[in-house]
């Protein structure tokens, strides 16, 4: 079984409609991320937590929010989409004392009409 | 500011050596990621490196000079497998958060 877990793995929505990704690790991780991805500009950090009471925005976050509902789970939400946020969405953990490398997701790619 | 370059794009033949360089100009420094990323999968991590020098992977090293902001990914007997994107990333300052270069999609010929 997969360490990391996205889903849905595909979505297609419409603009102004709320929609929520969800992300579920079993690597026992304190660490959570979310990125978005779009050609020629690389991984975007939007929200990133360290544990189940600390949230931070990243360098993307306009948009977007985040729930840490448990150590294993960490959801990002889109309250209004709009067409420029049509990207590939990848969660990612990484664990405080195992050290700084992160293990990603298998991605969910988002398309919004 | 943050500024992490690499080249786009690079094409190798099948059994030759290639290498991508990756420069960087960040607000703190304490390590520098490479990661594979196979078109539409997830990044899956190849070597860190936070000390000067190279360190050795099987047929993937990677080499860090912190003092020229300068690291680069050497990928020997190239594999068709081995057609990619290759993601440069540094870690700033005392936490977690990476910021990612743009990434070098490696094509591999027969």
């Amino acid at each position: 079984d997969a360490d990391v877990t996205q889903t849905p793995r595909n979505r297609i929505t419409k603009t102004g409609k709320r929609i929520m990704l969800e992300c579920s690790q079993t690597k026992g991780h304190d660490r959570m991320y979310w990125y978005r991805q779009d050609p020629g500009l690389g991984l975007r950090l939007i929200y990133y937590s360290f544990d189940v009471k600390d949230i931070n925005k990243g360098e993307i976050s306009d948009g977007y929010s985040v729930s840490r509902q448990a150590q294993a789970k960490f959801s990002l939400s889109l309250e209004s989409a709009i067409p420029n946020q049509t990207a590939l969405y990848f969660c990612a953990t990484s664990d405080f004392l195992g050290g700084p490398t992160q293990y990603f997701g298998p991605g969910t790619r988002l398309l919004v009409l | 500011g943050q500024n992490i370059d690499q080249p786009t794009e690079m094409t190798a033949t099948e059994g030759a050596i290639v290498q991508i360089n990756c420069t960087y100009q960040t607000s703190g420094f304490n390590g520098l990621f490479w990661y594979q990323q196979h078109a539409g999968e997830a990044p899956t991590f190849l070597s860190y490196n936070v000390l000067d020098g190279l360190e050795e992977k099987g047929r993937f090293s990677s080499f860090l000079s912190r003092s020229k902001g300068y690291s680069y990914l050497l990928l020997k007997e190239l594999q068709m497998k081995d057609s990619a994107s290759y993601l440069c990333a540094v870690r700033g300052g005392n936490t977690d958060k990476l910021i990612f270069g743009t990434g070098t999609r490696l094509q591999v010929f027969p």
